[in-house]
């Protein structure tokens, strides 16, 4: 079973504090994606990283593949009230060429206290 | 709104019903993929269909199916229900089947089984 370990699990922070999440598999991924969630709506993409030992960043979110792509960290500078919610990885295993199959983290909820 | 509409919002239904979820992927995009979210196993990737066509596989129940109907709309019909697949159904689309394309989610059907 492949399985995607985020951690930690639930993190309350107070504004304008950083944080990083980190998502771990012994599984090589071909892509990985974040997405963060709203309670009752689907889960939105923030990113998705390809290579490598890829970095991307999105305003005061960055995001980091690691070299081996079985791992990865999303750090949020200065984080505000907004950012609150559940943040999920997802990797991409191949099936075949062209085909893949999605695999989601365990999640992390995240609070911003103002 | 991510411009993927689920249909019903929510369902509830008694142990071995059956039951059939609707998707209507965003204009002009082909590719359709279910989605389970309980709150013991996370996010499950269960189906993909491309263009009508089934793409990949992920963790699907026998007593699930799913198809893709020539106006790219999709059913997720699971049957002989039992509690434990109350959860929250996800359909997302996407223009293509590859890797680099992004995925839309719907808001969700919210079914539980008693």
């Amino acid at each position: 079973t492949q399985l995607l370990e985020q951690s930690p699990q639930f993190l309350s922070i107070q504004e304008g504090e950083n944080l990083t999440v980190y998502c771990n598999s012994s599984s090589v991924f071909s892509s990985l994606q974040w997405y963060r969630q709203e309670p009752g709506e689907g889960p939105v993409l923030l990113v998705t990283v390809v290579t490598g030992g890829e970095v991307k960043k999105l305003k005061r979110l960055t995001f980091q593949f690691g070299d081996a792509r079985k791992d990865s960290s999303l750090h949020i500078t200065a984080a505000q009230p907004g950012d609150t919610g559940l943040y999920l990885c997802a990797g991409a295993l191949s099936v075949t060429s062209g085909t893949y199959k999605y695999i989601f983290g365990t999640g992390t909820r995240l609070k911003v206290l103002a | 709104d991510s411009g993927v509409t689920q249909t019903p919002k929510h369902l509830i239904t008694a142990t071995g019903q059956r039951v059939t979820l609707r998707c209507s992927p965003r204009s002009g995009d082909l590719s359709v993929y279910w989605y389970q979210q309980s709150l013991d196993q996370g996010l499950q990737f269960l189906i993909q269909y491309y263009n009508g066509e089934e793409r990949a596989k992920g963790n699907i129940l026998e007593r699930f199916s799913a198809q893709q109907f020539p106006d790219l709309h999709s059913e997720l019909n699971l049957s002989s229900l039992e509690l434990g697949d109350s959860a929250l159904y996800f359909c997302a689309s996407s223009v293509g089947g590859g890797l680099i394309y992004e995925q839309y989610f719907g808001p969700g059907t919210r079914l539980t089984v008693t």
